[in-house]
């Protein structure tokens, strides 16, 4: 069957500290793979996007890898500000802009 | 307006009773979608629409309906409401231009079926 998961639930980690969230697939061939911002109340934010044929991204304090043999991406968040906590979705665009599978997200909460 | 927006903000609704939620983007984005967000189970896709006259269904379309007339609108139908959709609904859009399909999203409709 299809899945994508995203490896915790939630995650807490102490300013200045690299966080790293981890979103696994099975069953899909995406041509790029996408991560967004959720606050509460809020709809998600893009932050970037990873093509197939990429293995990193970044773009200031945030680094996104994607292994299509591993089927995994990872996103990281160095020099992790309180500013940071959020909920963090990866998404996979599945049918080129038709489709997209969201993961449920990880709550990441910055410790001052 | 700026970006997309979306109407009702939040609305409690009798079980069999229609509803539409509104969706309004200015960005002249041609794909546009609707997604439900449930605790646990992340943004499911319920309809999409490429272009403008263009609908198609997504992972859980059944009980919903939408319609594409124009480019800046994508309303959301729920032709007759049952508890099991009660949940938060995004509209998002993007420019669907190649593959750099980043999406914006609205602020988001909390709707509760009784």
């Amino acid at each position: 069957s299809q899945k994508i998961e995203q490896n915790s639930e939630a995650l807490n980690i102490q300013e200045g500290k690299t966080a790293t969230l981890t979103c696994n697939y099975t069953n899909y061939s995406p041509a790029y793979l996408q991560w967004y911002r959720q606050d509460p109340g809020r709809g998600p934010v893009f932050l970037l996007l990873i093509r197939e044929n990429e293995k990193e991204k970044r773009k200031e304090r945030l680094k996104v890898t994607f292994d299509t043999t591993l089927k995994q991406s990872l996103f990281h968040i160095t020099a992790s500000q309180p500013a940071d906590s959020a909920t963090y979705l990866c998404a996979l665009d599945i049918d080129y802009g038709q489709n997209f599978v969201f993961g449920p997200g990880t709550r990441l909460s910055v410790l001052p | 307006i700026a970006g997309i927006t979306q109407a009702p903000t939040s609305q409690i609704l009798a079980a069999g009773r229609r509803m539409t939620l509104r969706c309004t983007q200015d960005m002249r984005h041609n794909a546009m979608y609707w997604y439900r967000q449930d605790l646990g189970l992340g943004l499911r896709l319920i309809h999409y629409s490429n272009t403008a006259g263009t609908t198609g269904k997504g992972e859980v379309p059944d009980g919903y309906s939408v319609s594409r007339a124009n480019t800046d609108d994508f309303p959301l139908t729920l032709a007759s409401a049952v508890p099991s959709q009660t949940s938060v609904y995004f509209c998002a859009s993007s420019s669907g231009q190649g593959t750099y399909n980043e999406q914006f999203f609205g602020p988001g409709t909390r709707l509760t079926v009784l």
